[in-house]
């Protein structure tokens, strides 16, 4: 069985400052990782995602996730935040085994950047 | 090219009510889903169209909860009767292609309210 934790409900980070969205996750086969955001009122929207290769993704908005394969996490990256980066990230994983196609998410990560 | 659409944005009904929610995904996408969040907890699956056929549905709470996908277009997921623990939001996803690194794409959503 797949699953994900994202452990902090809230982050709190100031304008340009880095800021880093936490993620881990279990899988019995391949991992695929997904981030995703959701702006207030909005869908989800796709950020970013992790197949195979190089351990650094590139998303939209300069955001970026590591790959870490040992630790078995994705974290969510950007170098400098902007205050139109508040709002809900959610990872996600999908894994290469069986039949199934399903997303498991975490419980979501509040990002808010301070002025 | 239009996003995938949810109807309504909104739904407030009392418990022991009907409640429908309509899902357009976008246009040529054979791949659609269904999540939901309870509580600001974890989006979960409910389930995944194929077409009008349902590949898994594993994800369905109950047998109070039916969805349809009639001529592989749009979806429909009907709540009878809607209980408390229904209230949430249900998401809508699609996707053209079913594979492991595919992306979904969502829609805004339906806040459900179950009072």
């Amino acid at each position: 069985a797949q699953s994900v934790a994202q452990p902090e409900d809230q982050v709190n980070v100031a304008e340009g400052n880095p800021l880093t969205v936490k993620c881990t996750y279990s899988v019995s086969g391949n991992p695929y990782l997904f981030w995703y955001v959701q702006y207030p009122n909005r869908g989800l929207q796709f950020l970013l995602k992790y197949i195979t290769g190089d351990n650094l993704v590139k998303g939209s908005y300069g955001f970026e996730a590591e790959f870490n394969k040992s630790q078995t996490s994705f974290h969510l990256k950007k170098p400098s935040a902007l205050v139109s980066d508040s709002a809900l990230y959610f990872c996600a994983v999908r894994e290469d085994s069986g039949s199934a196609r399903q997303l498991t998410f975490g419980s979501g990560t509040q990002l808010t950047v301070l002025p | 090219e239009a996003g995938v659409t949810q109807f309504p944005s909104h739904s407030v009904i009392e418990k022991g009510q009907t409640v429908t929610l309509r899902c357009d995904p976008i246009s040529g996408h054979d791949n659609l889903y269904w999540y939901r969040r309870v509580m600001g907890k974890e989006i979960k699956f409910l389930l995944h169209f194929v077409k009008e056929s349902k590949q898994d549905e594993s994800g369905m709470p109950n047998n109070r909860f039916l969805a349809e996908r009639t001529g592989g277009t749009y979806s429909t997921l009907k709540v009878q009767p809607a209980e408390l623990e229904d209230s949430g939001v249900y998401f809508c996803a699609s996707s053209q292609i079913d594979g492991w690194n595919t992306e979904a794409f969502f829609g805004q959503g339906t806040r459900l309210t179950v009072v």
